[in-house]
């Protein structure tokens, strides 16, 4: 059992150059999410999903996109980086809504220059 | 809108010390709260919760409604708690979580 994991551990990118996050989790859990976590504000909530095909916008979504197209993968895109997107990235996935625990990833660090 | 608040940025105590990480939570409806903690070099992890009423690795933390507090303590600090810690408070759908800022422990001999 892997649990929650994320790819790349790490990623430089330069303003405007798009890429995707990846995120699988083999815990058959139906409620994923994305966070980015900055020094001094916690982590945001960026996208989550409740289930395959279902998504929402969190606190910060704008620069993301998401889709759920498998229980396992939740992918998130960034269109057009920008430095404000650089921080730690990530992905959550819990068995249910509200009071269930969230299994965390392991994180991606992005640098935008 | 729901809110955290974790007022210290960092609380540095000596081993054996009681501790005390403040977190307070503004929501108009039925609050669930959680501490997750992160040690260093590994994943963000949940600590407790406080339905579960109970006490994980000498933590505990009490939901006060009237002053709308979750505070986490343990009564003698070891340095094994040196972390990150975060309160988080969901609203009860979709298993969205509002962070705190989040308080680093740091426990000295």
């Amino acid at each position: 059992n892997a649990g929650v994991t994320q790819t790349p551990k790490f990623q430089v990118l330069k303003t405007g150059q798009s890429m995707t996050l990846q995120c699988a989790q083999d815990m058959n859990h139906e409620y994923m999410s994305w966070y980015r976590q900055d020094p001094g504000m916690g982590l945001r909530l960026i996208h989550y999903s409740v289930g395959a095909g279902i998504t929402d916008q969190g606190e910060v979504p704008n620069g993301y996109n998401v889709s759920r197209s498998t229980t396992e993968d939740f992918p998130l895109r960034l269109l057009s980086a920008a430095p404000s997107q650089t921080s730690v990235y990530f992905c959550a996935s819990s068995f249910g809504q509200g009071a269930w625990e969230q299994y965390f990833g392991p994180g991606t660090r992005l640098t935008v220059t | 809108a729901q809110r955290v608040t974790q007022p210290e940025k960092l609380l540095s105590v000596f081993k054996g010390a009681p501790v005390e990480l403040k977190c307070n939570y503004s929501y108009s409806g039925s609050p669930e709260l959680f501490w997750y903690v992160q040690y260093s070099r590994q994943r963000l992890q949940l600590l407790l919760r406080h339905i579960s009423r109970e006490s994980i690795k000498g933590f505990t933390a009490d939901l006060n409604k009237g002053e709308t507090s979750f505070h986490l303590k343990k009564p003698f600090a070891q340095e094994e708690d040196s972390a990150m810690y975060y309160c988080a408070l969901a609203t009860g759908t979709a298993s969205k979580l509002t962070f705190g800022t989040g308080t680093r422990l740091q426990v000295t001999l």
